[in-house]
């Protein structure tokens, strides 16, 4: 079946520094979509990607959508505390969304 | 509006027990997923509903664990016998179609111990 695999599993930065996740899917995708979890927390949406190299920016973060829509990545820009948390990436396929494991992302202050 | 809603919030049980975990899902919402969460992991899907079609079972970990979705709506995740491997946060999404890359809405969560 379909599977979503996301690297690294966890991330320690110095608050300033940049951050990047990756997702890869086994199949192509319809879409995807990324989640934030901050501690303690449920997940919630941040963004989805459509098409074919498709790149959007939310502030600090850029995500991006493979040419063969098959992997993403999410880039954080000079982290900041608040940034904190799990990102996790979900891809659509044929039958259901499928999550992948998560970054967990650590800041020193 | 309202959001994804689940109860209880917490669950203390003892090895052995039966419980029953809820979620409202928001309202128009036709799409259904129960995930199960362990400390510092990601999310393990459980089943998923899509309006009146049969649920997507493939996650669910043994004949324990079963779920159903009365009217497309509330939606009621049991697990009987209950072991302490069970012990995790159970959390419900919904969104409005399970197909169209529609966004999931996560409730808070339940949290369960098995004692």
């Amino acid at each position: 079946g379909q599977q979503v695999m996301q690297i690294p599993q966890y991330q320690h930065v110095q608050e300033g520094e940049d951050f990047t996740t990756y997702c890869n899917s086994s199949t192509t995708l319809s879409n995807i979509q990324w989640y934030k979890q901050r501690p303690g927390g449920h997940p919630v949406f941040l963004i989805q990607l459509v098409k074919s190299g498709e790149v959007k920016k939310q502030k600090r973060l850029t995500f991006q959508f493979g040419e063969a829509k098959k992997n993403s990545s999410l880039h954080i820009t000079a982290t900041q505390t608040t940034d904190v948390g799990t990102y996790f990436c979900a891809g659509q396929g044929a039958q259901k969304l499928v999550f992948g494991q998560g970054t967990r992302l650590t800041i020193n202050p | 509006g309202a959001g994804v809603s689940q109860s209880p919030s917490n669950k203390v049980t003892e090895k052995g027990k039966d419980v029953e975990l809820r979620c409202d899902p928001i309202s128009g919402h036709t799409a259904l997923y129960w995930y199960r969460q362990s400390l510092g992991q990601g999310l393990e899907f459980l089943i998923y509903f899509q309006g009146n079609s049969a649920p997507d079972k493939s996650g669910l970990p043994s004949d324990r664990f079963s779920a159903e979705r009365t009217g497309g709506s509330v939606s009621t995740l049991t697990i009987q016998r209950t072991q302490q491997e069970d012990s995790a946060v159970y959390l419900c999404a919904s969104s409005l179609q399970g197909l169209e890359g529609h966004e999931q809405y996560f409730g808070p969560g339940t949290r369960l111990t098995v004692t």
